[in-house]
């Protein structure tokens, strides 16, 4: 089984400029979500998605979008890539009910 | 709101030695897990504590969950190279029981 898996592993986007973090589980889970780490501040969640079609904000929410595809696929979208949004991005599914995290490799985004 | 905060933030250990960090909560969690980050890597699960007082132990490993479920210990013991990395702790938060906030983690390095 892959797990999770995040692409793209690397991206560098100027300020201003846009794309989508893609995130794929083969765990048939439930709850998906998506946190960012910055150094010293451990990993913090951006969105959370506790189902298809449903999706809930976390601490930092502010300059992203999310979308549940499907139960597998939860993207994350910069539309206007700011320096502040630096930062390494990692994906994780879960079934609910306080089961572990599976996370992903994670996506090191940096913004000039 | 809810937090989760870590001590220490790093921890420098001399190989063989044992050392500790904590984690404490602003609120009562109903459980916590902890999580290890190798350098370069994603957050692996270690364990999930449940019950007032437990005590689990994973080889050198020994973690425990206070009696008010608002604190955890992780006690590393003849501390080895390859406990090199981040542990962080992570609770899920009242309002939403799906969601999980981490601590800040502890970075941990092991001389030789």
């Amino acid at each position: 089984n892959a797990g999770v898996t995040q692409t793209p592993k690397f991206q560098v986007l100027k300020t201003g400029q846009s794309m989508t973090l893609q995130c794929a589980q083969d765990m048939n889970h439930n709850s998906m979500y998506w946190y960012r780490q910055d150094p010293g501040m451990g990993l913090r969640l951006i969105y959370y998605s506790a189902s298809e079609g449903t999706t809930d904000k976390g601490e930092v929410p502010n300059g992203y979008n999310v979308s549940r595809l499907n139960k597998r696929e939860f993207s994350l979208r910069l539309e206007s890539a700011a320096p502040s949004q630096t930062s390494v991005y990692f994906c994780a599914s879960t079934n609910p009910r306080g089961s572990p995290l599976h996370f992903g490799n994670g996506t090191r985004l940096t913004v000039t | 709101g809810q937090q989760v905060m870590q001590i220490p933030q790093y921890q420098h250990v001399q190989e063989g030695e044992d050392f500790t960090t904590y984690c404490n909560s602003s609120t009562t969690l109903s459980n916590i897990q902890w999580y290890k980050q190798r350098p370069g890597g994603h957050p692996v699960f270690l364990i999930q504590l449940v019950k007032s007082g437990e005590v689990k132990k994973q080889k050198r490993l020994t973690f425990q969950f206070g009696e008010a479920k608002k604190n955890s210990s992780l006690h590393i013991t003849a501390t080895q190279t390859t406990d090199v990395g981040t542990y962080f702790c992570a609770g899920p938060y009242t309002d939403s029981w799906g969601k999980f906030q981490f601590g800040a983690g502890t970075q941990v390095v092991v001389t030789p």
